[in-house]
């Protein structure tokens, strides 16, 4: 166990549709990332929140934002969805807001997406 | 920008044997930490093996070690006496600023 918690763990919506996908950090830790990993591909960035402020930004569609909160959860919106969304979205956390001490990451198990 | 290249994708190795895994890297920076991630079927991510950028010796974990070259920055992984629950996928990554992932190696092994 990671110490991170990502809800839902699955979750089917149809092409058009928003949905919200939740993280709860390990305990301690300031530092959020969001990856998308679509069917047999590698991890993709998606962006990074530290204490509650964007930190990096990687290849986010517009129709996808996330925010960090001040009790450090994080939520990642998706809109206006569309069949090639279908992936599993990772949550990771970690102390540091990397660049000058970037240590481990941890992840969650994924929320699992399904567009149809 | 930073890039993370795994040239192979899919490996096979007997049980018990030894199996490397490759992997190199573009940075212009420095100072970094490197890590190697394993993923199996469940799809849960877990760290294998780190390895920061200053030092030189070679992280080991058990039957896990790397072979880190940062002039030719390459960071291979070795498996030793390779388990079934070995198979898996495995990604190397580079940490900066944020963790850039490698396409990944599937790793069968087999008995």
């Amino acid at each position: 166990d990671s110490g991170v918690t990502q809800t839902p763990k699955h979750l089917i919506t149809a092409t058009g549709q928003r949905v919200t996908l939740r993280c709860s950090p390990r305990s301690g830790d300031l530092s959020v990332y969001w990856y998308q990993q679509s069917l047999d591909q590698g991890l993709q960035f998606l962006i990074q929140y530290y204490n509650g402020e964007e930190r990096a930004k990687g290849n986010i569609l517009e129709r996808f934002s996330a925010q960090q909160f001040p009790d450090l959860h994080s939520e990642l919106n998706l809109s206006s969805l569309e069949l090639g969304d279908s992936a599993l979205y990772f949550c990771a956390s970690s102390q540091l807001a990397g660049g000058n001490s970037p240590g481990e990451l941890f992840f969650g198990e994924g929320s699992r997406l399904t567009v149809l | 920008a930073q890039t993370v290249t795994q040239s192979q994708p899919e490996m096979s190795v007997q049980e018990a044997e030894t199996v490397t895994l490759s992997c190199t890297y573009d940075t212009s920076e420095s100072d970094y930490y490197l890590f190697w991630y394993k993923q199996p079927p469940s799809r849960q991510m877990i760290l294998v093996i780190r390895q920061e950028a200053y030092k030189q010796q070679n992280a080991t974990e058990n039957r896990f070690s790397v072979n880190f070259q940062k002039a030719a920055k390459s960071f291979s992984l070795k498996i030793s006496d390779s388990q079934l629950g070995d198979a898996a996928m495995y990604f190397c990554a580079y940490n900066r600023v944020k963790l850039v992932f490698g396409a990944g190696t599937i790793l069968r092994v087999k008995s």
